[in-house]
């Protein structure tokens, strides 16, 4: 099992540009969540998705928008990244409810918006 | 508004030494406190959680406590070794989240363990 994968590793964005973040599991898992990091702010919820169909915003929705294709894959889309931006994306995803809420993390995306 | 926080952006310990990192909160409506653990260029891994009504919960070198009532979070890292320096960071789930995962994390603490 890979686990959870994210695409890209690293990119580099000018400001306005648009660019789209992948993220699939092969955990069987229902819930899926993206979240930033940085420096001094710890890990922020962007969106999740609790289930196939339905997606929710988190702590720092604006400027993100996000799919949930299927039970495998929820991707992050920056329609007109900023340099505010500039940050570590991290995907997640998590099982069924009842369980203690443990999250399974991916490697991450570095993104640089200049 | 910070529901989940730690205030010590770094630790640094000796190897063989107890480590304690610490985690406070604000609201009392979590039912499960998680830790991370989070090496550079790679994502965060779970290390131990602790349920609401239990003050302890171990997993070899490692311990977490909770103090509901002063509604503080610990992780005892006994002996520390050079391996554990990473970045921790303390979770908490809310009950109403039981169906969406949901997790409140904290800013993160960086311990270093010195040989």
């Amino acid at each position: 099992n890979a686990g959870v994968t994210q695409t890209p590793k690293f990119q580099v964005l000018k400001t306005g540009q648009s660019m789209t973040l992948q993220c699939a599991q092969d955990m069987n898992h229902n819930s899926m969540y993206w979240y930033r990091q940085d420096p001094g702010m710890g890990l922020r919820l962007i969106y999740y998705s609790a289930s196939e169909g339905t997606t929710d915003k988190g702590e720092v929705p604006n400027g993100y928008n996000v799919s949930r294709l299927n039970k495998r894959e929820f991707s992050l889309r920056l329609e007109s990244a900023a340099p505010s931006q500039t940050s570590v994306y991290f995907c997640a995803s998590s099982g069924t409810s009842g369980t203690r809420g443990t999250q399974y993390f991916g490697p991450g995306t570095r993104l640089l918006v200049l | 508004d910070q529901q989940v926080k730690q205030n010590s952006p770094s630790l640094s310990v000796q190897e063989g030494r107890i480590s304690i990192l610490n985690c406070d909160y604000t609201n009392s409506m979590f039912d499960y406190f998680l830790w991370y653990k989070k090496y550079p260029a790679e994502g965060p891994t779970f290390l131990i959680s602790i349920s609401s009504i239990k003050d302890k919960n171990e997993d070899g070198r490692f311990t977490v406590f909770l103090n509901k009532s002063a509604k503080h979070l610990s992780l005892h890292i006994v002996p520390s070794q050079p391996g554990d320096s990473a970045v921790y960071f303390c979770a908490a789930r809310g009950y109403g989240s039981s169906n969406t995962g949901k997790l409140i994390f904290g800013q993160g603490t960086t311990l270093q363990v010195k040989p």
